[in-house]
């Protein structure tokens, strides 16, 4: 009940398309989804972050979609740039319930061709 | 400039050897992490602390250790009882008690050999 699935585990796009990576959950009491960003040889970083009372956010070409009823998340990266090419993790939180620990999925590397 | 830090970034150690990595922040953040990270699994936790001379074991604690006698300090010991050492190992930290925003360091890659 408390694991986040990822989806896909790699994907390649060409410089201006646009990669989508999924994320479902199970437990309803997740109540904050981070997406986190990570280039070789660094630890990941804070790319964009959702609540499930809004369902979209956008920062710059990053968008997160958010469908509440499905338990279902997604990064969507505009006009993606090869300067995107890295690591990328959902991951869910419910500070409320676990202590303060927060659940990644397993990781999506993406791929963007010049 | 604030932030975590880990170190050794790389470490080789022999069979049946105990080994500490270090991670210190300055960000007068309460919460610390400690994550493996391993290809294809994402990343998983094995310890963390909440506040000081308090830790909690996470999902793969076996064959570890932990301290927390200070609040910058979150020193994680990988000893001979873990069967499967070899992997990046990362320290973050958590700014707010209810946000899962985490600041992570560079990472400590121990290789076992």
């Amino acid at each position: 009940q408390q694991q986040v699935k990822q989806s896909p585990q790699s994907l390649i796009v060409q410089k201006g398309g646009i990669p989508i990576i999924n994320c479902a959950y199970e437990n309803t009491a997740f109540d904050y989804f981070p997406w986190y960003q990570q280039f070789p040889g660094k630890g990941p970083a804070l790319l964009i972050a959702i609540r499930p009372d809004v369902s979209e956010k956008k920062e710059g070409r990053f968008t997160i979609s958010f469908n509440k009823s499905a338990k279902q998340f997604s990064l969507h990266i505009m006009d993606s740039q090869p300067g995107d090419s890295a690591t990328y993790f959902c991951a869910a939180f419910a500070g409320g319930t676990s202590y303060g620990k927060l659940t990644f999925g397993q990781g999506t590397i993406l791929t963007v061709h010049p | 400039d604030g932030g975590i830090t880990q170190s050794p970034k790389y470490l080789f150690r022999k069979e049946g050897q105990n080994v500490t990595l270090s991670c210190e922040q300055n960000l007068n953040h309460d919460a610390m992490y400690w994550y493996r990270q391993d290809p294809g699994q994402g990343l998983r936790l094995i310890y963390y602390s909440q506040i000081v001379n308090d830790f909690q074991k996470g999902d793969i604690a076996e064959g570890y250790s932990v301290s927390r006698e200070k609040k910058e300090s979150f020193p994680l010991t990988v000893t001979s009882a873990q069967k499967n050492p070899t992997a990046f190992y990362l320290c973050a930290s958590r700014r707010d008690a209810d946000t899962g925003e985490l600041f992570f360091g560079e990472g400590s890659r121990l290789t076992v050999l």
